[in-house]
């Protein structure tokens, strides 16, 4: 069975501080994906990278995959209280295989 | 919001006894999904379905069996409930199976607890 390990498991922080969670894998993924997810919901998708090196923004997150495909990390510039959830990264090794999710990192940003 | 409507939101049962849990869809995709959620597991597959009366295991199968009749619906059966099947269980759909283009919608949850 192929592993996603993700880091830290718990991250608090005061508002207005930048952080870094990470995702990685011993396998090369064909894809990944991050979703965030808020108490009592369903995770919601924010970004799938596929090209190693790829850099995408949505706002204050910047993502980010490793050059030969097996990491991946989440950046968030000045959090907020909003931003605080369960981040969880999915990942497939292989074109139209289920994803597989990491244990997340649950993020609590204190105003 | 995808349409996905999960039911019961909150079960309380017996170890031993049977449960089925029910998703239901508005979006007609082909691809539906039951994930359980535990503490420091993050979402484990448990079955998924990739069209009416074609369901397949996930990494979490075990004592858990799945019936899909029509495109909207997706139910989850328990057959013979146990305090380890205590968890936080996810429906979730999509287009196209592990595909990059094709993200996972998922429903709010059914909290189940067994006694």
């Amino acid at each position: 069975t192929q592993l996603l390990e993700q880091s830290p498991q718990f991250l608090s922080i005061q508002e207005g501080e930048n952080l870094t969670v990470y995702c990685n894998s011993s396998s090369v993924f064909s894809s990944l994906q991050w979703y965030r997810q808020e108490p009592g919901e369903g995770p919601v998708l924010l970004v799938t990278v596929v090209t190693g090196g790829e850099v995408k923004k949505l706002k204050r997150l910047t993502f980010q995959f490793g050059d030969a495909r097996k990491d991946s990390s989440l950046h968030i510039t000045a959090a907020q209280p909003g931003d605080t959830g369960l981040y969880l990264c999915a990942g497939a090794w292989n074109y139209g295989q289920n994803f597989v999710f990491g244990p997340g990192t649950r993020l609590s940003v204190l105003p | 919001d995808a349409g996905i409507t999960q039911s019961p939101r909150h079960k309380v049962t017996e170890t031993g006894t049977p449960v089925t849990l029910r998703c239901h869809q508005t979006e007609n995709h082909r691809y539906m999904y039951w994930y359980r959620q535990d503490p420091g597991h993050g979402l484990r597959l448990i079955h998924y379905s990739y069209g009416v009366k074609d369901t397949d295991k996930g990494e979490v199968s075990d004592g858990y069996s799945v019936s899909r009749s029509k495109t909207e619906d997706f139910l989850l059966t328990l057959e013979s409930a146990t305090s380890s099947q205590t968890s936080v269980y996810f429906c979730a759909i999509s287009e196209r199976q592990g595909n990059m283009n094709s993200p996972l919608h998922f429903g709010n949850g059914t909290r189940l607890t067994v006694t």
